[in-house]
């Protein structure tokens, strides 16, 4: 089993709809959780962290976290043509941060 | 401004070669990693290191090597006996001082070809 599952996608959406994307991880010990977004040819750059349960929102984007079922998403709000993306889902993992593949989501005009 | 950089952008290898990737940080942040990319892929940890003098193997550390002389710098030796290196190659740091919930910043990454 993959420390890190995310399905690779593409995920396409219609501008203006939601966008839900999906990571399970196996590392119960994982304390909290961020989510990249990468640009194609670009460095990842942060959007998101959450280490509660529960939802926690930023503007458009909100990230859930379900430690019990080892599960954390992203929402994304009004989805835009500028959010398509690879998006990563990463739990720390004690002093390092573990990467997902990433989902490939594409926002249609 | 405050920021990792990365150099070169790209960079050409034959095969046999030794390359050394430059990352050079202003942030004072105390930990530092080297990443590895493959298309279609996510980051896979090379190396890691918390302090100065002091550096760990990643989970694909084979034929890579690192150094840590001054808290600024983590360069990345890409040698001979790694036998895929080409990849997009990115590093990035944390300050240790600071609670779980902060992330790490990037550099713009070194997309490293062997021809």
């Amino acid at each position: 089993q993959k420390e890190v599952e995310q399905n690779s996608g593409p995920l396409s959406v219609p501008e203006g709809a939601i966008a839900s994307l999906n990571c399970t991880y196996s590392d119960r010990v994982s304390q909290s959780f961020f989510w990249y977004r990468q640009y194609s040819g670009k460095s990842p750059e942060l959007i998101m962290s959450i280490y509660s349960n529960g939802d926690k929102e930023d503007g458009r984007f909100t990230a859930q976290l379900n430690k019990a079922s080892q599960y954390v998403s992203l929402l994304i709000r009004d989805s835009q043509p500028s959010d398509s993306a690879t998006y990563l889902c990463a739990p720390r993992n004690f002093q390092k941060l573990v990467f997902g593949t990433g989902t490939r989501l594409l926002v249609s005009p | 401004d405050g920021g990792i950089t990365q150099s070169p952008k790209y960079l050409f290898r034959k095969e046999g070669q030794n390359v050394t990737l430059s990352c050079e940080q202003n942030l004072n942040h105390d930990a530092m990693y080297w990443y590895r990319q493959d298309p279609g892929q996510g980051l896979r940890l090379i190396y890691y290191s918390q302090i100065v003098n002091d550096f760990q193997k990643g989970d694909i550390a084979e034929g890579y090597s690192v150094s840590r002389e001054k808290k600024e710098s983590f360069p990345l030796t890409v040698t001979s006996a790694q036998k895929n290196p080409t990849a997009f190659y990115l590093c990035a740091s944390r300050d240790r001082g600071t609670g779980v919930n902060y992330g790490y910043t990037f550099g713009s990454g070194t997309r490293l070809t062997v021809v």
